[in-house]
């Protein structure tokens, strides 16, 4: 199937533990994302990257950081958890010229 | 902060009936998008408009933008009980952003 998936679906950890979600698309996207969706449904980018630019939303704390072997794969390493990290991280990717973007299914992280 | 903001926050409905949502935005924009979330799933992008096209048919969809008003509508027609889930819509300038959302309910 082509699409974008992420692993795990559901995450349970503890404060301060460090942490990274998968990501991975196989429809030939050139850049990818990360969003975030907290518990009232708000939706708020936090990186964007293709293979020559990393544009980071400045609001996002520098405990996360986007890892991108390939082209294909964009994983979202967290360190030092915190109880208001907690929500539910979707991936995307788009292509340039069609601005629709593709989002995966998404990884609820909850810290406790 | 959201980029933009739906009205209503919440609609329910009977099916049959149209649900029209309302999108107000803030900055001047390349396209506008609508995407859909049902419940604990991903996005799925519905349709995209333009900033130079006022409206666009897609199915049961039709979508409209003002520019001037800096606002967007979507109108879904003859709605089933499948259209039951969240509808955002998201304004494209360098970077893909969400308005707040619509939740929509269609009672069988």
């Amino acid at each position: 199937d082509t699409a974008v998936s992420q692993t795990p679906k559901y995450l349970v950890t503890q404060m301060g533990n460090d942490k990274s979600i998968k990501c991975e698309q196989n429809l030939g996207h050139d850049t990818m994302y990360w969003y975030k969706q907290d518990s009232k449904k708000f939706l708020k980018i936090m990186f964007s990257y293709n293979n020559k630019e990393l544009i980071i939303n400045e609001t996002v704390p520098n405990r996360f950081s986007p890892k991108s072997p390939d082209k294909a794969h964009l994983n979202l390493h967290i360190n030092s958890l915190e109880l208001g990290d907690s929500a539910v991280y979707f991936c995307a990717s788009s292509t340039t010229g069609y601005y629709g973007y593709t989002f995966g299914s998404g990884t609820r992280l909850t810290v406790v | 902060s959201q980029q933009g903001e739906e009205d209503p926050q919440a609609l329910s409905i009977q099916e049959g009936e149209n649900a029209t949502m309302n999108c107000s935005y803030k900055t001047s924009i390349n396209n506008l998008q609508w995407y859909r979330q049902n419940s604990g799933r991903g996005l799925v992008h519905l349709i995209l408009i333009r900033s130079n096209e006022r409206e666009k048919h897609s199915g049961r969809l039709r979508v409209t933008l003002d520019t001037s008003k800096k606002s967007s509508s979507l109108l879904i027609t003859a709605s089933r009980a499948a259209d039951t889930a969240s509808y955002f819509c998201a304004t494209m300038v360098e970077e893909l952003i969400f308005g707040t959302g619509t939740r929509l309910q269609v009672f069988p």
